[in-house]
């Protein structure tokens, strides 16, 4: 059964501070994996975007890994801003068809 | 470049009743997907739609239908609404429907029934 599963559920840090979400899932045969930033309310907006041959991408503060043979990837924010505070949606698609899987989210909140 | 936009923002219906959102995609997009998520939850697939056909289903029953139009534009049709239809609608606009091409999303149709 193709799943995604997300790491932890919610999270608090304090501003300035770094953390790392994690995602670990069973699609197959894998495409691609992406990371989303959804504002409470928002559409969710695309942070990354990694195939099978790609281990490590970054956008800014917001640098994202995969590792195809454990299934596992990770989302880790540095130096952290009030206006992290978001929930981060993990996404894989596989191929063969549209399959496109949503992990439920991890609910960051960054406190002053 | 206009990206995804989604009408109406909000909405209040009563149980029973019937609603249509509408959704325009990305400029030069041809994949329309529809979500549902509820509150505190990940989206969950409706159904996508290329060349003006359902092309995925999620498991949703049939009060949910939908429409592509010749211009991409797209609608989400929920018939005989239940308080469990309460949620944020979520359009995403793509290109290439069969390689899961990179979602656009639109800001969403918040439903709300009474």
């Amino acid at each position: 059964k193709n799943q995604v599963e997300q790491s932890p559920q919610s999270l608090i840090i304090l501003e300035g501070k770094n953390c790392t979400l994690q995602c670990n899932y069973t699609v197959s045969p894998f495409s691609n994996l992406r990371w989303y930033k959804q504002d409470t309310g928002r559409g969710p907006v695309s942070l990354t975007i990694m195939t099978f041959s790609e281990n490590t991408k970054s956008n800014g503060r917001y640098t994202a890994t995969l590792d195809a043979d454990t299934k596992q990837s990770s989302l880790h924010i540095t130096a952290s801003q009030l206006s992290d505070s978001a929930s981060y949606i993990c996404v894989v698609s596989a191929y063969g068809g549209f399959k496109t899987i949503f992990g439920a989210g991890t609910r960051l909140f960054v406190k002053a | 470049d206009a990206g995804v936009t989604q009408s109406p923002t909000h909405l209040i219906k009563t149980r029973g009743q019937q609603v249509t959102l509408r959704c325009s995609p990305k400029s030069g997009h041809d994949t329309v997907s529809w979500y549902q998520q509820a509150l505190g939850q990940g989206p969950q697939f409706i159904f996508q739609y290329y060349e003006e056909e359902e092309r995925q289903r999620g498991n949703f029953p049939d009060r949910f239908s939908g429409h592509q139009f010749p211009n991409y534009s797209s609608e989400l049709n929920v018939n005989a609404l239940l308080l469990g239809d309460s949620a944020l609608y979520l359009c995403a606009s793509s290109l290439e429907w069969k390689t899961g091409g990179e979602l656009f999303f639109g800001e969403g149709s918040r439903l709300t029934v009474l």
